[in-house]
């Protein structure tokens, strides 16, 4: 089947420390998106790509950084700039056509140890 | 700018009742509007959209949204919840003239009672 899939589901951070978390898509999607979940607060864009080898910073990219080498890929590093990671990551991908919807991965929860 | 505003944060109902979960969005330009459904731990799944044409969508699973212009509104009902439906439910708007840009609600977390 066809789909969004984020590794490792569960991921703990030490201080100091960069860490990534993987996007893989088999939708032969050519966007993908990383939000941030924060209770209450819905999903903030954190960054976005278009095409292979180029992305934009969405509303929140401080702290953080993504390549886009493939067009199956979408890796995030949460960066040892970011001060407060603890929170509920989730990729998403989507064809250029403007009347289709985005489609999401299952998430990771990254926590501070 | 586009901003979503959902007003309930959480809304308790018992099984079988009716619910409408309610969403406003202020929007200088003309938007498609979605709902998605997102169960513990889990992704988004798109529940329904408006993109065009009949201002009432429905779902597979019995819920349905009515776009409203006027009011800026696109609130989503369903006549009779089930306990399964118990989520936390996203209202988003995206600009007709941009292919990337989707703007969410806060999330209404519908908690359903037997």
């Amino acid at each position: 089947d066809g789909g969004i899939t984020q590794s490792p589901k569960y991921l703990f951070r030490k201080e100091g420390q960069n860490v990534t978390l993987s996007c893989e898509q088999n939708l032969n999607h050519d966007a993908m998106y990383w939000y941030r979940q924060d209770p209450g607060q819905g999903l903030r864009l954190i960054y976005y790509s278009q095409i292979v080898n180029d992305f934009q910073k969405g509303d929140i990219a401080e702290g953080y950084s993504v390549s886009r080498e493939k067009k199956e890929s979408f890796p995030l590093t949460v960066t040892s700039a970011q001060k407060n990671p603890t929170a509920f990551y989730l990729c998403a991908s989507k064809s250029l056509d403007s009347n289709q919807p985005q489609h999401f991965g299952d998430g990771t929860r990254l926590s501070i140890l | 700018a586009q901003s979503v505003t959902q007003l309930d944060s959480q809304v308790p109902v018992f099984e079988e009742a009716p619910v409408e979960l309610r969403c406003n969005y202020s929007s200088s330009v003309s938007v498609y509007l979605f709902w998605y459904v997102q169960y513990p731990n889990q992704g988004l799944q798109l529940l329904l959209k408006y993109l065009s044409g009949s201002t009432l969508v429905e779902s597979i699973n019995g819920f349905e949204a009515e776009f409203n212009k006027s009011q800026t509104s696109f609130h989503l009902r369903k006549p009779s919840v089930h306990i399964s439906d118990t989520a936390e439910y996203f209202c988003a708007v995206r600009p007709v003239d941009s292919s990337y840009k989707l703007i969410f609600g806060s999330g209404t977390r519908l908690l359903v009672r037997p």
